[in-house]
């Protein structure tokens, strides 16, 4: 499936090393956040997820990372795979059940 | 679980035509999302349900647009008359607490 703007941010890095994805949140009240892969064709995949009173979690190859001071979010993946080039997406929210704003994407593409 | 069910995957219509895209929620799952996905714009929320209700369409473009929820297992999204800026991908989900699940989208082109 199409993904975000004509200004997509892409990063670059080698089959092995590891990936770092930042994300600028904009709503200090949002107090959960979820990163999202979308690969091309495909709708977007939750990854893992965080509440505001974490600061860290981690799942299979990944790791969130959350700073509430200056609203920022990244996702950490382990030893990059081929399979891992997508677009990510950061998206936050306030309380349950409402919408999750999405950030703009960014482009991983990994060089085998 | 199927996860969430779009279909069609694929629509191509004309101009004029009227456009019935739908969606089948995971069971259990009680909010209900449309999306739209296009290159320019990214992700826009288009229209959202809990408990089958209709909570903020303030995301639809404009009156041709209009969904449904007839039933916690099913919703509609309508475009009547569809215009070729109407082109774009439509994505549903659906989430229980907190957590949204995509289906794999419908792919709308209008000539």
């Amino acid at each position: 499936g199409e993904s975000v703007g004509l200004h997509l941010p892409t990063l670059s890095v080698q089959e092995g090393d590891n990936s770092i994805i930042n994300c600028a949140y904009s709503n200090s009240a949002s107090d959960y956040f979820i990163w999202y892969k979308q690969e091309s064709g495909k709708g977007p995949q939750f990854i893992i997820d965080i509440r505001s009173n974490m600061d860290k979690r981690q799942g299979q190859r990944v790791t969130v990372l959350l700073n509430k001071t200056v609203k920022h979010l990244s996702l950490q993946i382990a030893a990059t795979q081929p399979g891992d080039s997508a677009v990510y997406f950061c998206a936050e929210t306030h309380s349950g059940n409402t919408p999750l704003v999405f950030g703009k994407g960014t482009r991983l593409s990994v060089i085998a | 679980d199927a996860g969430v069910i779009q279909s069609p995957r694929h629509e191509v219509t004309e101009m004029g035509q009227e456009v019935t895209l739908r969606c089948k929620p995971i069971s259990g799952h009680n909010s209900l999302f449309w999306y739209r996905q296009t290159m320019m714009r990214g992700l826009e929320l288009l229209i959202y349900f809990n408990n089958n209700v209709p909570i903020d369409d303030s995301g639809m473009p404009e009156d041709r647009f209009s969904a449904k929820m007839p039933n916690a297992s099913f919703s509609t999204l309508k475009i009547q008359p569809s215009e070729p800026r109407d082109s774009a991908v439509y994505f549903c989900a659906s989430s229980g607490l907190y957590e949204q699940y995509f289906g794999p989208g419908t792919r709308l082109t209008v000539t």
